[in-house]
């Protein structure tokens, strides 16, 4: 089955710097990629989703991710963050019909 | 248009209790998932649906159940419940697993 790694449990950052959130994958022929944001008391909602095509996907809020196949990497990143940015966000990877989720990234952005 | 519904949002129950978790998607999708978050652990599968009328079983499916009741509902029950169930359920739905729709969760605590 795919797994992923997601390096960091906790990423605390200053307003209006730059942050990357680290997520490895496990080798595949081929490999569908996911970072989800989770709010404090809320479900997860899809940030991006890398299928296949350009290495570097852009998402919502900012967030962009490059997929990297020599390095089984997709990290996001965001040049500016803002302080509603504080939230845990996951990286998951397709395994047959069902997504395998990293243990999150808890993301705090203070002034 | 709702999204995913999940009732109720808090529940609380003695250990050996019984409780029946429910999820309905008015988004026409095929898959449906049931997932369990646990701090430190990101979100492990219980089941999940690909279609109407069959389940599987996903990482973590001991103590639990499922009923795929109609395309939109997907129920998870718990027979006998126990403290290590305690939790935030999240329920999921999907056209494919490309992107998942995830519920508000209910977060469920045995005592």
């Amino acid at each position: 089955a795919q797994s992923v790694t997601q390096l960091d449990s906790q990423v605390p950052v200053f307003e209006e710097a730059p942050v990357e959130l680290r997520c490895n994958y496990s080798s595949s022929v081929s490999v569908y990629l996911f970072w989800y944001v989770q709010y404090p008391n809320q479900g997860l909602q899809l940030l991006l989703k890398y299928l296949s095509g350009s290495t570097l996907v852009k998402g919502i809020n900012g967030f962009e991710a490059e997929f990297n196949k020599s390095q089984t990497s997709f990290h996001l990143r965001k040049p500016s963050v803002h302080i509603s940015d504080t939230a845990e966000y996951f990286c998951a990877v397709r395994s047959g019909y069902a997504l395998n989720f990293g243990k999150g990234t808890s993301l705090l952005v203070t002034p | 248009n709702a999204g995913v519904t999940q009732t109720p949002k808090f529940q609380v129950l003695k250990t050996g209790q019984s409780m029946t978790l429910q999820c309905a998607q008015d988004m026409n999708h095929n898959s449906m998932y049931w997932y369990r978050q646990d701090p430190g652990m990101g979100l492990r599968l219980i089941y999940y649906s690909a279609s109407e009328g069959t389940t599987d079983k996903g990482e973590v499916p001991n103590g639990y159940n499922v009923s795929r009741l109609n395309k939109r509902e997907f129920s998870l029950r718990l027979e006998s419940a126990a403290p290590s169930q305690t939790s935030v359920y999240f329920c999921a739905s999907s056209y494919r697993a490309h992107e998942q729709y995830f519920g508000p969760g209910t977060r469920l605590t045995v005592t």
